[in-house]
């Protein structure tokens, strides 16, 4: 069975340019899950989707970033337009459905490089 | 969130048991604690979690404490390959965040040929 996957895996970028990221979750898996770990900083979380629904956002740091799971499949995070500051790995997990005891499952991460 | 508290650092020998240590006194009656690990250039990658009694698997143990306010990780024979970060987190259940991991700056653990 095919794990969480992201693509891509090292993306370099001019600061203002747009990125998107993308990531694959197990198939069957309600729950996605953004997180990323700047430079020096701990894992951060980002956001979290049920199906195509956002469940928790709080975790966004500004109006740049966008994510999206249309169908409730494969979800994208787009960074519009990119700074310094948005360099670092940035993490997809995901989970089934359940209520909250079980494990995330991660993808390899996404580096992003804003130069 | 409930806060965890893990060392910095730990180091072991191969083949030698390794205990992990974390404490969280502030944790809440719903909080699962989880047990990630984070190997160079990967994501972070499930390792066990308990809610109140002991748990064993194929990768580790995890044995908490009566009060729930200390658990400890126990990798029973090190080897090379489990040379990585550890971090300790509690994961509500239910509600609108129960996706959600916080994690800290965990323990990186070094094993010794």
């Amino acid at each position: 069975e095919a794990g969480v996957t992201q693509f891509p895996s090292h993306s370099v970028i001019e600061k203002g340019q747009t990125v998107t990221l993308r990531c694959d979750p197990i198939s069957g898996h309600d729950n996605l899950y953004w997180y990323r770990r700047v430079m020096g900083k701990e894992i951060k979380f980002l956001l979290h989707f049920v199906k195509e629904s956002k469940q928790d956002e709080s975790g966004m740091p500004n109006n740049r970033f966008l994510a999206e799971r249309t169908g409730g499949t494969y979800s994208t995070l787009k960074v519009q337009p990119a700074e310094l500051e948005d360099s670092g790995v940035y993490f997809c997990a995901s989970s089934p459905r359940d209520l909250g005891g079980g494990e995330l499952f991660f993808g390899e991460g996404s580096r992003l490089t804003v130069l | 969130d409930a806060k965890t508290t893990q060392p910095n650092s730990m180091e072991s020998n191969e083949e030698e048991p390794v205990h992990l240590p974390c404490n969280h006194s502030t944790i809440s009656g719903t909080d699962y604690i989880h047990w990630y690990r984070q190997l160079p250039s990967q994501g972070p990658e499930y390792v066990i979690h308990g809610l109140t009694s002991n748990v064993n698997n194929r990768m580790a143990s995890l044995a908490i404490a009566e009060d729930r306010k200390s658990s400890t990780l126990i990798l029973h024979r090190a080897t090379l390959r489990d040379a990585a970060v550890y971090y300790c987190i509690l994961k509500g259940a239910g509600g609108t965040s129960y996706g959600k991991l916080t994690f800290g700056q965990g323990t990186i653990l070094t094993v010794h040929p």
